[in-house]
């Protein structure tokens, strides 16, 4: 069991806009940033947002991602079929000194 | 261009170890930390520690202290993840990740993956 919490799944229809949250705790989200990762099948993991809201060159502004108390979520806008993919959100967890992930969003573009 | 490259996919029994290598390339390699984190088949992601690539400085993550040991050779820029007495639920591919804390507004960030390495354990 992940210990933050993500829906299982998400869908959307080409062009619009869909969020995924992540739900977290005050040792984990409440304390510390949060990052978001992509993972197409059978790939590696790639890094979409770092530090709550922080996009690396290359990933397109239609991904944004915010923070409020222990919950985060990401934000994909004018949605496309390369968009399909898991989503995981990650934060680092004080408590038990180890980076936390959540199970993971399987988003369907439809 | 950063690039990590990992050796290839293992078939252990249980009991046995294996040793998982991490070629970097395209930056200074001390400069940045260097991840463990895996993944069981059709799971999510799991962390397992890191080593400081400029003082050698290894830190496991509860539940796995004891079987793994995080090791370098600077010299060939590479990580390596030993895993001691496989189970059956080490079964994964394991990735390295690359802490981009410096590029990344000095915030930790895995910003460049390994293309992962399955190891099965499987008797």
């Amino acid at each position: 069991q992940s210990v933050l919490t993500q829906p299982p799944s998400a869908s959307g229809t080409p062009g619009q806009r869909v969020t995924i949250s992540c739900s977290g705790s005050s040792s984990d989200i409440g304390r510390n940033y949060v990052l978001w990762y992509q993972q197409l099948p059978g790939r590696a993991p790639k890094l979409l947002i770092y530090n709550n809201h922080q996009r690396p060159s290359g990933v397109p502004d239609r991904f944004s991602a915010s923070k409020s108390g222990t919950s985060a979520s990401l934000a994909i806008s004018g949605l496309r079929s390369e968009d399909e993919s898991i989503y995981y959100c990650t934060a680092w967890d004080g408590s038990l000194s180890t980076w936390v992930f959540g199970g993971g969003t399987e988003l369907t573009v439809l | 261009q950063v690039q990590l490259v990992q050796s290839g996919s293992e078939l252990k029994k249980p009991g046995a170890s294996v040793k998982v290598s991490c070629k970097a390339s395209g930056y200074m390699f001390t400069n940045f930390a260097i991840n463990w984190v895996r993944q069981a088949p059709g799971q999510g992601l799991e962390w397992m520690g890191w080593i400081n690539t400029d003082t050698g400085k290894p830190t496991y993550a509860q539940g796995f202290t004891g079987r793994l040991v995080f090791s370098l050779d600077t010299s060939v820029t590479t990580a390596y993840l030993q895993i001691t007495s496989l189970k059956a639920e080490d079964t994964a591919v394991y990735y390295c990740v690359r802490d981009g804390f410096k590029d990344c507004s000095r915030t930790s960030c895995f910003d460049y993956w390994g293309q992962g390495a399955l190891v099965t354990v499987s008797s």
